[in-house]
């Protein structure tokens, strides 16, 4: 079955770089785009960008050009999202989600990642 | 860039069906989804392609998308439904989430 395991909860300071791995299991790594959304605190969901696998091409939301970047290892089927210049605005639960192309969906969901950005 | 609006909350009796809207200009003319998400839970995917139902998704879920509205129905509301809904649709390869709809089952 499909799996999407990420890393654990991470605190940093802003100013700061966090980078939070999605291991990908129960199926072809390689063969599905792989989304990043985040979720800040009783808040909506926001798609921040993604990765081709395959390719290493990458496509992002406008607002987190330059200071977000997705990367992978297919080595290990892993995708990581990095995020620089931490605020506190950016305190979230990142999620991966696998892409479908065949419905255009984000089909599987990892179990998210609680970044918090305090001083 | 492109946005998509929903209602903060709907409120539904049980057994009653329940409607959330999700508007955007001309979203007809693309494809939405919608995805569940019930506290401390991962979105779910409830429907796409407009109408179609992931396996494992009852029948009560139902969506339609014409003009500048696509909407979510859920006929026969049962109180497992109660959860936040988020429409969502792509913007060339940019992926577009509304706010999200809290659905109370009261």
């Amino acid at each position: 079955q499909v799996q999407l395991v990420q890393s654990g909860a991470e605190v940093k300071k802003p100013g700061a770089s966090v980078k939070v791995s999605c291991k990908a299991s129960g199926y072809s790594f390689i063969g599905h785009y792989m989304d990043w959304v985040r979720q800040a605190p009783g808040q909506g969901l926001e798609w921040m960008g993604r990765i081709n696998p395959n390719s290493g091409g990458t496509n992002y939301a406008q607002k987190f050009q330059g200071r977000v970047t997705v990367t992978r290892d297919t080595s290990i089927s892993t995708a990581y999202m990095e995020v620089t210049r931490l605020r506190s605005d950016d305190t979230a639960v990142y999620y991966c989600a696998m892409y479908s192309s065949t419905s255009k969906t984000l089909d599987y969901w990892g179990q998210g990642t609680l970044v918090t950005v305090s001083s | 860039s492109y946005e998509l609006t929903q209602p903060p909350s709907v409120s539904v009796s049980p057994g009653q069906t329940a409607s959330i809207t999700c508007s955007g200009d001309k979203l007809g003319d693309r494809y939405a989804c919608w995805y569940q998400q019930k506290p401390g839970q991962s979105p779910v995917l409830v429907i796409y392609q407009d109408t179609k139902r992931p396996s494992g998704i009852p029948e009560r879920f139902s969506g339609s998308n014409s003009g500048n509205t696509a909407t979510l129905t859920i006929s026969g509301t049962q109180a497992m439904d109660e959860a936040d809904y988020y429409c969502q649709a792509w913007d060339s390869s940019t992926g577009v989430f509304g706010g999200g709809t809290k659905l109370t089952v009261l």
